[in-house]
């Protein structure tokens, strides 16, 4: 069975522009949480979408968006990049609501200049 | 509050002798936890998970962890190290409440950066 995948694996991006990533979950998989990794923050929870629903949600500012499509996928967008928004985006899936164990992709690496 | 503290940033060992990495944890429920582990330029690979079954967790290459609840720790160890044991782990706790409220959010800890010399 597949893992997770996540597109792209690389981007740079300048302070302003607007960014989407793309996150497949395993074949079965309905959950899917973004976190944000970063050398000074560790890793940080973004949100979790259910059944194209977001669950919750970390503290992050509005600019940081997520969807979640009738197949489980999932993108996240941050709009008006800023510097501190360099880092790597993992997402993870899990197989049902609820459920603790969760699967990582190998993540997106966003640099903004 | 959930929380998670690694106790060493960093770890340094040499090929063929034991692995102590050290994690104290803090839920007001029966937590569950985790150990996972990032290859540099990697996403994270899940080693263990412990969710009450048994206090001692078996988990993948030879790793395991061990719920000691009075001590508030789940330390990982390794009998002996190999060279691709070289990574960085992650400490994580969970527990239902906190799913059942607000969904399956993973909290970290900072991570222990292990190094195996030759």
């Amino acid at each position: 069975k597949a893992g997770v995948t996540q597109t792209p694996r690389y981007l740079i991006k300048t302070r302003g522009q607007q960014v989407t990533l793309s996150c497949s979950p395993i074949s079965g998989h309905r959950s899917v949480s973004w976190y944000q990794q970063t050398p000074g923050q560790g890793l940080q929870f973004l949100f979790e979408y259910f059944s194209e629903t977001q669950r919750n949600k970390g503290n992050f500012p509005g600019r940081f968006s997520g969807r979640q499509f009738s197949n489980s996928r999932s993108e996240m967008n941050v709009s008006t990049l800023e510097l501190g928004d360099s880092a790597l985006y993992l997402c993870a899936s899990s197989l049902r609501e609820y459920q603790e164990t969760q699967y990582f992709g190998p993540g997106t690496r966003l640099l903004v200049l | 509050a959930q929380s998670v503290t690694q106790l060493d940033s960093h770890v340094s060992v040499s090929e063929g002798t034991p692995v102590l990495l050290r994690c104290n944890y803090s839920s007001s429920y029966s937590p569950s936890l985790f150990w996972y582990v990032q290859h540099p330029n990697k996403g994270l690979q899940l080693l263990l998970k412990y969710t009450s079954a048994a206090t001692l967790v078996k988990g993948i290459n030879g790793f395991e962890a061990e719920f000691k609840k009075s001590e508030t720790s789940f330390h990982l160890t390794k009998p002996s190290a190999h060279m691709s044991d070289a990574a960085e782990y992650f400490c994580v706790v969970s527990d239902l409440k906190t799913v059942y409220n607000q969904g399956g959010k993973l909290i970290f800890g900072q991570g222990t950066e292990l190094s195996v010399k030759p």
